[in-house]
């Protein structure tokens, strides 16, 4: 299983654009790279998935360069509410292994 | 929009007793998981399920734990002699395809052994 690296924390303001790099330097070739939410004493929530290149839906945008290894999950102009726990995953679909993902706080 | 629902949202057991928690996964979804995290860490894989058997535990999911799903709604996690070290949040989560990364969770069960 491909071993992700992520900040430990980070701080915005509301409004302002936040990337959230994840390095996974050992990621397969079959692997893809997903991206979940955990607000506090809730399970967590899908955001994003993707291979490579960029993918974008209606809450993020997820950066993937050809060498696969690392990725940036970019949400635009978070607000109060984007404050959570973010993880990068990589590896088995089935069976989700999370990291200790990082703690983004979004400042009024 | 479906949801994956857990009873009890909080369960106190003493040391020794088992528990059962319970969960009702999306209608048409096939495959299911539970998860644990104790407070303050990571969320942890414990189990998936599809047609009615185990298809991968981690190494936390020992002899003391068991999965069911008695009907064709419910998903249920066993702790049959629970331990201090089991106090947790338990997730379950379930989704509708093999090599599908979006699971859907339910709120947790939030275990507390005394």
């Amino acid at each position: 299983l491909a071993k992700t690296t992520q900040p430990i924390s980070m701080d915005s303001y509301e409004g302002q654009e936040v990337n959230i790099t994840c390095s996974h330097n050992n990621i397969a070739t079959n692997d893809y790279i997903t991206w979940y939410q955990q607000f506090p004493s809730q399970g967590p929530r899908f955001i994003i998935q993707g291979y490579k290149t960029k993918v974008t839906n209606e809450v993020a945008s997820l950066f993937i360069p050809a060498d696969r290894k690392s990725s940036t999950l970019s949400l635009p102009r978070v607000s109060l509410s984007d404050t959570a726990v973010y993880y990068c995953l990589v590896g088995e679909a089935d069976k989700l292994i999370f990291g200790t993902g990082t703690r983004l706080q979004v400042f009024p | 929009e479906p949801e994956v629902t857990q009873t009890p949202s909080h369960q106190v057991t003493q040391m020794g007793q088992e528990v059962i928690l319970r969960c009702v996964p999306i209608s048409n979804h096939l495959y299911f998981y539970w998860y644990r995290q104790i407070l303050g860490q990571k969320v942890e894989f414990l189990v998936s399920f599809y047609n009615n058997e185990i298809s991968e535990k981690s190494e936390i999911f020992d002899d003391q734990f068991s999965v069911e799903r008695p009907d064709g709604s419910n998903f249920t996690l066993k702790i049959r002699s629970t331990k201090l070290e089991d106090s947790a949040m338990y997730f379950c989560a379930s989704n509708n395809g093999a090599g599908v990364s979006e699971q859907f969770f339910g709120p947790g069960t939030r275990l507390t052994v005394l």
